[in-house]
């Protein structure tokens, strides 16, 4: 029972370019979310969903862009990506959200 | 909106001590769920303890016990007989029932450091 499941777990990026950050859970949850993390603001939400097919914005979603063609996966993206994207990203589902949600080990991203 | 408020950046606790972590929120809901989450130098988001607004009795979870005054909107996190593994970031989360989307907002973190 892998539980959620984000990768990579480090990466380093150049102003400008690209990436997705990899989501997956194995435990059929519908409620999906990603959260970034940065020193003395705890955990701010960018993006969630509720189910395959359906997302919406958090607190803090530009510059980033998800998708959820299938319960198990919720990518991140970073369209094009910023110093101030530096942060590290968790991924967390949920069968029912007042149960609390399960999360991911984390990716630290850093752009430079 | 909602606020969750951890007022301590950071507390201290000798082995086999007790530790108490604040944490108010601001919300006009009557209705929602408290969370205390732990995270370790791994950086490993663990579920502690979880609260439902509507349930007086306060939750317990082993070594970990809340404190839960709804009419002060305060929900601080009790441990006792602290171990070395305690030693963590503790977040407080709150999420409102109504919210279809289940969103949490979390609090700053409090930094627990336990000394032998």
């Amino acid at each position: 029972n892998a539980g959620v499941t984000q990768t990579p777990k480090f990466q380093v990026l150049k102003t400008g370019q690209s990436m997705t950050l990899q989501c997956a859970q194995d435990m059929n949850h519908e409620y999906m979310s990603w959260y970034r993390q940065d020193p003395g603001m705890g955990l701010r939400l960018i993006h969630y969903s509720v189910g395959a097919g359906i997302t919406d914005q958090g607190e803090v979603p530009n510059g980033y862009n998800v998708s959820r063609s299938t319960t198990e996966d919720f990518p991140l993206r970073l369209l094009s990506a910023a110093p101030s994207q530096t942060s590290v990203y968790f991924c967390a589902s949920s069968p029912r959200p007042g149960l609390g949600y399960t999360f991911g080990s984390g990716t630290r991203l850093t752009v430079v | 909106a909602q606020t969750v408020t951890q007022s301590q950046p950071e507390m201290s606790v000798q082995e086999a001590e007790t530790v108490t972590l604040s944490c108010t929120y601001d919300t006009s809901e009557s209705d929602y769920y408290l969370f205390w989450y732990k995270q370790p130098p791994s950086r490993q988001m663990i579920l502690v303890i979880r609260q439902e607004a509507y349930k007086q009795q306060n939750a317990t979870e082993n070594r970990f016990s809340v404190n839960f005054q709804k009419a002060a909107k305060s929900f601080s996190l009790k441990i006792s007989d602290s171990q070395l593994g305690d030693a963590a970031m503790y977040f407080c989360a709150y999420r409102r029932a109504t919210d279809s989307w289940g969103k949490l907002q979390f609090g700053a973190g409090t930094q627990v450091v336990v000394t032998p």
